[in-house]
């Protein structure tokens, strides 16, 4: 599976948007990007995937770039309940997720 | 729904001591995956079923892990003689079939001392 490049940790401020940059320079045709995040003590919880287009639901945004090189996930209005470690993942959506370090975000009051 | 639950929630054991965790899957799922996650570390794929046999069991660490998935639905994992580098959260996670988005369960933390 492709590499993910992810900063270590971020802050937004509550209520602010929080923007969540990955890069995936090596992915493939094939590879999905996906995000999970995980809340202390908790097990990952899936966000948002996709191959090319952008993505919305629920919970966020998922920008990726035309050249499928990076990819933006978008918490529109970040609360305290946000704060968490977010997972970027590349994956051809076979077997095991492979995750990194992720980036822990801080939403501050 | 119900999501993927695991018991016990924690565990702890001795040294040289056998544990069993579980994992109860999504109904209707049929892929089951076991990671598991050290302290300020992702988690780590250990093996993963497609119905009852194990598609790939190459993150097992050594032969004192091993899992089961009698049929298809929950399974358990198991480890002989633990070691106190066994210590960890383990994972479980479950789709509805292979290659799709894999949902996770609270894991199970286990303390060898």
């Amino acid at each position: 599976d492709a590499k993910t490049t992810q900063p270590p940790s971020m802050d937004c401020a509550e209520g602010r948007a929080a923007n969540l940059p990955c890069n995936h320079s090596t992915i493939s045709g094939n590879e999905y990007v996906y995000w999970y995040r995980q809340i202390h003590s908790q097990g990952p919880q899936y966000i948002i995937h996709g191959l090319k287009n952008n993505e919305t639901n629920e919970m966020a945004s998922l920008i990726i770039t035309e050249d499928r090189k990076s990819s933006t996930l978008i918490l529109p209005h970040a609360t305290l309940r946000d704060t968490a470690v977010y997972y970027c993942i590349v994956t051809p959506g076979r077997r095991a997720l492979t995750f990194g370090s992720g980036t822990r975000l801080q939403v501050q009051p | 729904g119900a999501g993927v639950s695991q018991t016990p929630s924690n565990k702890v054991t001795e040294k040289g001591k056998y544990v069993e965790l579980r994992c109860d899957p999504i109904s209707g799922h049929t892929a089951l995956y076991w990671y598991r996650q050290s302290l300020g570390q992702g988690p780590e794929f250990l093996i993963y079923f497609q119905g009852t046999g194990a598609a790939d069991d190459s993150g097992l660490p050594n032969d004192r892990f091993f899992a089961v998935r009698p049929e298809g639905s929950v399974s358990t994992l198991k480890i002989q003689r633990t070691e106190r580098g066994d210590s960890a959260v383990y994972l479980c996670a479950s789709s509805s079939t292979e290659g799709k988005t894999q949902y996770f369960g609270p894991g199970t933390r286990l303390l060898v001392l």
